[in-house]
């Protein structure tokens, strides 16, 4: 079974500031990808990043970059540079392999907000 | 062009009633899936098709019923609503094979309130 774990339920970032969310997950499939998803107050699950398990690079994508550290079993999102705009709910989320099939488990998300 | 769409977008509704929320993708991905999303955000998957062929079923009451006609359509049939059921439901959808492995596409969400 899948386990996506994120501790922070709300944070707060100063405007043009970085920020990390965390995200833990357990699994036992040796093949997995981790995501992030972005869910703004509109309710639209937008797609940020992604993370193969034998990806030996962190992914980035602008200003998202996730910080991988297999061995902990750790996906952090780093978001540089905050805009207003970033303030929002973010979900981790892996997929794994049951039966064959891909299934994508959630954590219960963080919600984001940006102060001016 | 919306790659993943459900109707409708807000469903108000009495308890006990029977309601449907209908989803269609044209990316020609062949697994389509239904999610819940509860007051406190928390999203869980509830049932997947792959080819019209049910592979995912979640602990979900009976009174749901998901139905395939084909593979780019997944309906969502609630029978005998109940206050609980109130929710937001999303269709996504994703394909074998290809793109990043289990990559969801979602459409917009449907919000279901139970009076």
């Amino acid at each position: 079974a899948q386990k996506i774990t994120q501790t922070q339920p709300g944070m707060f970032v100063q405007e043009k500031e970085a920020v990390t969310l965390d995200c833990t997950y357990d699994t036992s499939d040796p093949s997995y990808g981790l995501f992030w998803y972005k869910q703004p107050s509109s309710g639209e699950m937008i797609f940020l990043i992604y993370q193969g398990s034998y990806d030996q690079q962190n992914a980035t994508e602008g200003r998202y970059s996730l910080n991988f550290q297999k061995a902990r079993k750790s996906a952090n999102l780093v978001i540089s540079a905050s805009q207003l705009g970033d303030s929002a709910m973010y979900f981790c989320a892996m997929s794994g392999a049951s039966g064959g099939y891909q299934k994508v488990t959630f954590g219960t998300g963080t919600k984001l907000q940006v102060i001016p | 062009d919306t790659a993943v769409s459900q109707t409708p977008k807000y469903l108000v509704t009495q308890m006990g009633n029977d309601k449907s929320i209908k989803c269609e993708q044209n990316l020609g991905h062949d697994t389509m899936y239904w999610y819940k999303q509860d007051s406190k955000k928390f999203l869980k998957i509830m049932f997947s098709y792959n080819n019209k062929e049910l592979i995912i079923n979640e602990t979900v009451p009976n009174r749901f019923s998901p139905k395939s006609p084909d593979k780019a359509h997944l309906n969502l049939h609630i029978n005998s609503l109940e206050l609980g059921d109130s929710a937001v439901y999303f269709c996504a959808s994703s394909h074998r094979g290809q793109g990043r492995a289990g990559e969801l596409f979602f459409g917009e969400g449907s919000r279901l309130t139970v009076l």
